[in-house]
C-alpha cells in the first residue's frame, strides 16, 4: 500500500529534550516536506526536500532541524523543544515537487511541557 | 499580510444544495492550485488541483481559477453531509517549492 508512514503518533515531552520524529514514503517520492498545524494557523510549511542532501526552509523553520540521507526517509529534529512547538505536525511527499499533489502521513502530536 | 486568503466559516448549507468556497492569493507568481480537504483528525487529502484559468470539473467538484483577480474557488454540488470537513486552499508558485496553504474554511452540510 502506497503510504506515508510518521513516528511516533503522539509525544509527550519536556522543555529541552531531543527528539525526532520520522517520516518515511514508499511510492519513490522525489519531494517531502514538514508542516505544523495550529488552531488559526492553518498548516505551515517547516523545511522542504527536492532529493537526497537537498533541504530547504519553508515558512516557520526556526527550532528545527530535517536530514534526507536516503530518499523515502525525511526526519524532523526537534533538538531544544519549547512549549510554542507543542503542535500537529504532518510530513508530506510528492512525486515532482512543490507544484504537485502532497500525500500526507497521518499526523504527530506533539506536546512539550 | 497573509499570502492565501480564506473565510474561516464556518460555512452551513443544507443538503443538496451547492457550497462555494473562496481562496485568494497575494504572490502573481502561483503557478498550482490545490484543494485539499481535512476531516476532523485526519490528515489533508487532495480534491483537486488546477493549473490553468477557467474550470476544472470532476464529479460534484469544480475548481475556478482567475489568475487576473487572483482568487480560486472551490463548488460542491449536491452537498452531502459526508462533505462536512475543512477545506484547505494550498498555493504554489512555480520555481519555488515552498506551498502555501490558507488556514482553511469549515464546511458544515446540514441533513
Amino acid at each position: 500500500e502506497a503510504q506515508v508512514t510518521q513516528n511516533p503518533r503522539y509525544l509527550i515531552t519536556v522543555t529541552g529534550k531531543k527528539l525526532t520524529v520520522t517520516c518515511s514514503q514508499n511510492m519513490n517520492h522525489e519531494y517531502m516536506s514538514w508542516y505544523r498545524q495550529d488552531p488559526g494557523l492553518g498548516l505551515r510549511q517547516i523545511y522542504y526536500s527536492m532529493n537526497v542532501e537537498v533541504t530547504d526552509k519553508g515558512d516557520v523553520p526556526e527550532g528545527y532541524k530535517v536530514s534526507r540521507k536516503e530518499k523515502r526517509n525525511f526526519p524532523l529534529i526537534l533538538e531544544s523543544p519549547s512549549p510554542n512547538q507543542t503542535s500537529l505536525y504532518f510530513c508530506a511527499s510528492s512525486l515532482f515537487g512543490g507544484g504537485d499533489t502532497q500525500y500526507f502521513g497521518p499526523g504527530t502530536r506533539l506536546t512539550v511541557l | 499580510q497573509k499570502e492565501v486568503e480564506q473565510n474561516s466559516g464556518p460555512l452551513s448549507v443544507p443538503e443538496g444544495a451547492i457550497a462555494s468556497l473562496n481562496c485568494t492569493y497575494s504572490d502573481r507568481g502561483s503557478q498550482s492550485f490545490f484543494w485539499y480537504r481535512q476531516y476532523s483528525g485526519k490528515s489533508p487529502e487532495l480534491i483537486m488541483f488546477i493549473y490553468s484559468n477557467g474550470d476544472k470539473e470532476d464529479g460534484r467538484f469544480t475548481a475556478q481559477l482567475n489568475k487576473a483577480s487572483q482568487y480560486v474557488s472551490l463548488l460542491i454540488r449536491d452537498s452531502q453531509p459526508s462533505d462536512s470537513a475543512t477545506y484547505l486552499c494550498a498555493v504554489n508558485s512555480g520555481g519555488y517549492q515552498k506551498v502555501t496553504f490558507g488556514t482553511g474554511t469549515k464546511l458544515q452540510v446540514i441533513p
